[in-house]
C-alpha cells in the first residue's frame, strides 16, 4: 500500500454540479499532486501543492481548484462539471526533490458526470 | 511543449518471451523517468524508475535503460508471465525550470502475455 487514501472511491454527478474529492497523504510527505486520467489515456497533471501553496499547474481551467491543509491532506474541487470531466482522479503525495519526485498514487476517485 | 511519446500502443507476446516498450521525451531538462503498471480498474503502480545520472537499472525481470543524448528510455520485461498483462505507462519529470517537477505521461502500452 502507498499510504495515500482517497475518498470517495466512486461518485456520480450531474452536469453543472460541483464536486469535492479528498486525499490523505502519506505521513512525512510535504507535497501532494492531482492527476486526471480519462478512459484509455495516461494521467494528466492538474496541479501540485507544496506546503499549502500551489506550485505548479497543468492545462486545466480555473474551475479546477485545490487546497492543501497543515496536516498535508488535500482537496480537489471542480465547479460547473462537464461531461468530459468524467475520469479517474488520482492523488499522489511525495517529498519534493530537485531530481524528480517519486510519486505513489492513491486508489483514485472515479467520477462520472451525467 | 513538453511531450512524451510511447510505442507500441499494443504489444502481444508469448509467455516466456521478452517485451520492450520505448518512450521518447521532448524536454532535455527532464531528469526522472518512472514506469507504471495499471491493471483494469486500478490505480497506476510504480514498478521501476531511473534518474538521469544512471544509464540502466534492473529489478528482477524488469529493467529500464536511459539514453539522455537521444532523449529516449525503454522498459524491458524478460520471461513474461500472464500476470504481466496490463497497461504500462512511461513518464518523464518536468525539468529544473518547472518547480513542481510534474510528471508527463506517455499514452500507454497495452501488453498481452499469451499463455
Amino acid at each position: 500500500e502507498t499510504g495515500v487514501t482517497q475518498s470517495p472511491t466512486h461518485l456520480i454527478k450531474t452536469r453543472g454540479q460541483q464536486v469535492t474529492l479528498r486525499c490523505s497523504s502519506q505521513s512525512g510527505h510535504n507535497t501532494v499532486s492531482w492527476y486526471q486520467q480519462a478512459l484509455g489515456q495516461g494521467p494528466q497533471f492538474i496541479f501540485q501543492y507544496y506546503r499549502e501553496e500551489e506550485n505548479g499547474r497543468g492545462n486545466f481551467p480555473p474551475r479546477f481548484s485545490g487546497l492543501q491543509f497543515p496536516n498535508y491532506s488535500s482537496e480537489l474541487n471542480v465547479n460547473a462539471l462537464e461531461l468530459d470531466d468524467s475520469a479517474l482522479y488520482l492523488c499522489a503525495s511525495s517529498l519534493l526533490r530537485v531530481n524528480g519526485n517519486t510519486i505513489y498514487f492513491g486508489e483514485g476517485s472515479w467520477l462520472t458526470v451525467v | 511543449g513538453e511531450n512524451v511519446e510511447q510505442h507500441p500502443s499494443t504489444l502481444s507476446v508469448q509467455e516466456g518471451d521478452s517485451a520492450v516498450i520505448k518512450c521518447t521525451y521532448s524536454d532535455s531538462a527532464s531528469n526522472y523517468f518512472p514506469w507504471y503498471k495499471q491493471e483494469l480498474g486500478k490505480r497506476p503502480q510504480l514498478i521501476i524508475d531511473i534518474r538521469s545520472n544512471v544509464g540502466e537499472k534492473k529489478d528482477q525481470r524488469i529493467a529500464v535503460t536511459l539514453n539522455k543524448t537521444a532523449k529516449h528510455f525503454s522498459l524491458h520485461i524478460t520471461e513474461t508471465q500472464p500476470e504481466d498483462s496490463a497497461v504500462y505507462f512511461c513518464a518523464a519529470s518536468g525539468g529544473w525550470m518547472d518547480s513542481s517537477y510534474k510528471l508527463i505521461f506517455g499514452s500507454g502500452t497495452r501488453l498481452l502475455v499469451r499463455p
